[in-house]
């Protein structure tokens, strides 16, 4: 099946900085890809929805100054949370999709855990 | 509004019993449904998913789901549960340009 990436798995910074994360889909273009904050025993919740080459559209809620998203190619996203804030720690898990909706299902990455000290 | 609701946030078996995870969905919340489950720490697996081919839908570790428009049902079963088998199960409707989750259920196998 299709793989989806994240990098990094896990990232320690400090309140004030900003961090970066990737997600790629290695082998399928991803036409779509998603964001998502998981918190602990606790549902994924839908931060945003990207297409390449587009502007990120957000959920009602998310502050899109503090959670930049680019998808600045088929197989590459990015989210920036910027000056992270203990409160941004969270399980942060993106997905892609190659084609329309239904039948064209989601891959999911692996996941990064965000804490912020 | 579109959701997607799980009935029990916990459910324990014993091992080799009859699991079923129950998962409804608002009629507003077009038939594309699926049933992902995650393991600590890790991102989300596709269990199997419904996309109107077939009622009844298995999918992998021997789980299966049965689509029940009338009861706007989409319940996760496995005859004989296994140790390996505990973790989080979702269910989720794809609506357009997104997928809905349900707030998942925590499945715990007794030896």
């Amino acid at each position: 099946g299709a793989v989806v990436s994240q990098h990094p798995s896990w990232v320690i910074c400090k309140s004030g900085t900003s961090v970066k994360i990737e997600c790629r889909s290695l082998d399928f273009q991803a036409t779509t890809m998603f964001w998502y904050r998981q918190f602990p025993k606790q549902s994924l919740m839908l931060m945003a929805t990207s297409n390449e080459g587009s502007k990120a559209t957000y959920e009602q809620g998310v502050e899109k100054d503090k959670f930049l998203i680019n998808h600045a190619s088929l197989t590459l996203s990015t989210l920036t949370v910027t000056s992270a804030h203990p409160e941004d720690s969270s399980f942060y898990i993106c997905s892609a999709r190659g084609g329309g909706r239904g039948t064209s299902e989601q891959y999911f990455g692996p996941g990064t855990r965000l804490t912020v000290t | 509004a579109q959701s997607v609701t799980q009935l029990g946030s916990h459910v324990s078996v014993s091992e080799g019993a009859l699991v079923l995870l129950r998962c409804n969905y608002s009629s507003s919340v077009p038939p594309y449904l699926f049933w992902y489950v995650q393991y600590p720490n890790q991102g989300l697996q596709l269990l199997l998913k419904y996309t109107s081919a077939a009622t009844l839908v298995k999918g992998i570790n021997g789980f299966e789901a049965e689509f029940k428009k009338s009861e706007t049902s989409f319940h996760l079963t496995k005859p004989s549960a296994h140790m390996s088998d505990a973790a989080e199960y979702f269910c989720a409707g794809d609506s357009y340009d997104k997928v809905i989750f349900g707030p998942g259920t925590s499945l715990s196998v007794i030896p």
